[in-house]
């Protein structure tokens, strides 16, 4: 059962411009949503992380966006470069013991 | 200096053999895991380890048998591969478990069975 539904697949965006990946969750329960950042040849990487009682955190030019009501968020990341280009993950914890449950990811590819 | 780091990165056997791949992580966290990302970039956390001490155990073939032998190290053992086991297998650890701490992944042992 896929928990946390990510969107879409793969992404092509030009240089300088917004990407924008987008996930939903089904379990109320979920209090922690990070995004891990993926290179090529590379284990993921935490890239920004938000919990449920701020519906947004911005680091640089990533953004997380956060709607409670609606359980979904998003990943933006602003003036895209190719330095971006790597697969995306989003992920959610239901507290306990870090138990991360990922979606199924998002490849990005920034052209410049 | 490596901060998770796995051996080997790269394993190729055949079907029915076994195999171990080993993790070390010299963060001094008391937290690891084994992750399996599947053809599909999927990733599914299989096992997760606090003070030696087995936490977490995903539904998993019971082929699949984790080993901490201390806190820096984990290790996966293997019996009797089957196709369906290759994947890349990613160990990480944490300073605890719970949801406000990060995980710090190794590179991946790529695992193909043929």
């Amino acid at each position: 059962q896929q928990q946390v539904k990510q969107s879409p697949q793969s992404l092509i965006v030009q240089k300088g411009g917004i990407s924008i990946i987008n996930c939903a969750y089904e379990n109320t329960a979920f209090d922690y949503f990070p995004w891990y950042q993926q290179f090529p040849g590379k284990g993921p990487a935490l890239l920004i992380a938000i919990r449920p009682d701020v519906s947004e955190k911005k680091e640089g030019r990533f953004t997380i966006s956060f709607n409670k009501s609606a359980k979904q968020f998003s990943l933006h990341i602003m003036d895209s470069q190719p330095g971006d280009s790597a697969t995306y993950f989003c992920a959610a914890d239901s507290g306990g013991y870090n138990k991360l449950i990922f979606g199924a990811g998002t490849r990005l590819a920034v052209h410049p | 200096d490596t901060a998770v780091s796995q051996t080997p990165k790269y394993l190729v056997t055949q079907m029915g053999n076994d195999k171990s791949i080993k993790c070390e992580q010299n963060l001094g966290h008391d937290t690891m895991y084994w992750y399996k990302q599947d053809s599909k970039k999927f990733l599914k956390i299989m096992f997760s380890y606090n003070n030696k001490e087995l936490i977490i155990n995903e539904t998993v073939p019971n082929r699949f048998s984790p080993k901490s032998p201390d806190k820096a190290h984990l290790n996966l053992h293997i019996n009797s591969l089957e196709l369906g086991d290759s994947a890349v297998y990613f160990c990480a650890s944490s300073t605890s478990p719970g949801p406000l701490y990060e995980q710090y992944f190794g590179p991946g042992t790529r695992l193909t069975v043929t």
